[in-house]
């Protein structure tokens, strides 16, 4: 099974306010989890990527931040939002030693 | 680096039509190619994928194949439904990397 979950699927946060997703996967285990952020009109820019538990490699300088407690859990979160961090964040994953990296639903964020 | 462009949209078609969406790319070694399609407010879902030279990825009507003497991976479909419509993205893997390398997306539009 390739099933992600993500959630909150939609969320309405003010400027300064913290910033929880939560992404959840199933199937094999140490996978490798990532999240994504589409910004409106835009492609896609990776954020963080994980290759275990507590090991997290940052690609781009923001105000967020990436944690993964367990082998299957990937979390994304801000102290204090930007109305620069509205957009469609995807978590996503491929399998150890796979090459496919399939993607969640996604959770669309809007900073007011 | 890796790099990957495919050709600017927006893309309207009408319902039966021909469509080709270009994609060429840049990598050291031998990628593995994908192309995903994203529906209107979901996530990336994969469509089809080609991991080797002269590979034919196909799926739902659509294909692609892997030219590396083009470095290219054009998709194309013969007969587009208005179901088709949506944002198509070109991507590459290298082996040992953990990340894809997007393009910047290209929107069809397939009218009835």
């Amino acid at each position: 099974s390739q099933t992600i979950h993500q959630w909150p699927a939609t969320l309405v946060q003010p400027v300064g306010s913290p910033l929880s997703l939560e992404c959840t996967v199933e199937g094999t285990s140490n996978p490798n989890l990532y999240w994504y952020r589409q910004a409106a009109g835009r492609g896609l820019q990776l954020l963080f990527y994980s290759v275990g538990i507590g090991q997290i490699s940052s690609e781009v300088p923001q105000n967020l931040s990436a944690s993964r407690p367990q082998d299957r859990q990937f979390i994304l979160s801000s102290k204090k939002l930007l109305l620069s961090d509205s957009g469609f964040y995807l978590c996503a994953r491929s399998d150890w030693g796979g090459n496919t990296i399939y993607f969640g639903e996604g959770s669309w964020l809007t900073v007011v | 680096g890796n790099s990957v462009t495919q050709m600017e949209g927006p893309v309207t078609l009408s319902e039966e039509a021909f469509l080709t969406i270009n994609c060429t790319y840049t990598a050291t070694g031998y990628p593995s190619l994908f192309w995903y399609v994203q529906y209107p407010g979901e996530g990336l879902q994969l469509l089809l994928k080609a991991t080797k030279a002269d590979d034919k990825g196909s799926n739902k009507g659509f294909e692609a194949t892997y030219r590396k003497e083009t470095t290219s991976f054009h998709l194309e479909k013969g007969s587009v439904q208005v179901s088709d419509s949506a944002v198509y993205f070109c991507a590459l893997r290298s082996l040992n990397d953990y990340k894809l390398s997007f393009g910047a997306g290209t929107t069809v539009t397939v009218r009835a």
